[in-house]
């Protein structure tokens, strides 16, 4: 049973393009995450939700905007999308701090 | 500010110990976390530490944590060739839920 499963797993666009990344647990987690991996493989946090409320917000572009319809899921959609956000972008959920779970991952790559 | 650092790559022999170094900045950290990553996947919690413990073992693991010097280590007995991949040191401090991660160590395990 996948625990943290985001769709899709590539994700191929033209610059300009609107894009969505969706991410799905199923542990019953009450916190989730999104995070960006760059090609040199920096890991940063994008952005945090508990119970559906937005509790970390990071320096990000306003062209990206997480939406979490219940708990189980946050989706991130990018406006706009600019050759700089071609990356891996991670889900991860917790229910406590000290242990995340990642999902596997979205390669974006922006053409 | 927060900057969590470590060296880019390690090599070692199969049956070696590998030691794997961070450094991070913030003297409020809580917990501090070690994370794998294998290619093509997510991070994988492998332990944690506490900020008021010196050392911590799990199996072929042991971490310590130079408070001080704000240095933290993880230390692999009996390194074998499925170690090889990314590790992540990463902080945090209490109630924030937010996770500083360190540059990433790409361990090669040499048969």
């Amino acid at each position: 049973d996948t625990a943290v499963s985001q769709t899709p797993k590539y994700l191929v666009t033209q610059m300009g393009n609107d894009k969505s990344i969706k991410c799905e647990q199923n542990l019953g987690h009450d916190t989730m995450y999104w995070y960006k991996q760059d090609s040199k493989k920096f890991l940063k946090i994008m952005f945090s939700y508990n119970n559906k409320e937005l509790i970390i917000n990071e320096t990000v572009p306003n062209r990206f905007s997480p939406k979490s319809p219940d708990k189980a899921h946050l989706n991130l959609h990018i406006n706009s999308l600019e050759l700089g956000d071609s990356a891996v972008y991670f889900c991860a959920s917790s229910q406590v701090e000290l242990e995340q779970f990642f999902g596997p991952g979205t390669r974006l790559t922006v053409l | 500010g927060e900057d969590v650092e470590q060296s880019l790559f390690l090599s070692v022999r199969e049956g070696d110990s590998s030691v794997i170094n961070c450094t991070y900045t913030d003297s409020s950290s809580t917990y501090l976390y070690w994370y794998k990553q294998e290619p093509g996947a997510g991070l994988q919690l492998l332990t944690y530490i506490f900020s008021n413990m010196d050392m911590k073992q799990d199996q072929r693991l042991t971490v310590l944590l130079n408070k001080k010097d704000k240095h933290l280590s993880l230390r692999i007995a009996d390194t074998q060739t499925g170690d090889s991949a990314i590790y992540f040191c990463a902080e945090s401090r209490a109630g924030t839920y937010k996770y500083i991660f360190g540059t990433g160590t790409r361990l090669k395990v040499l048969a």
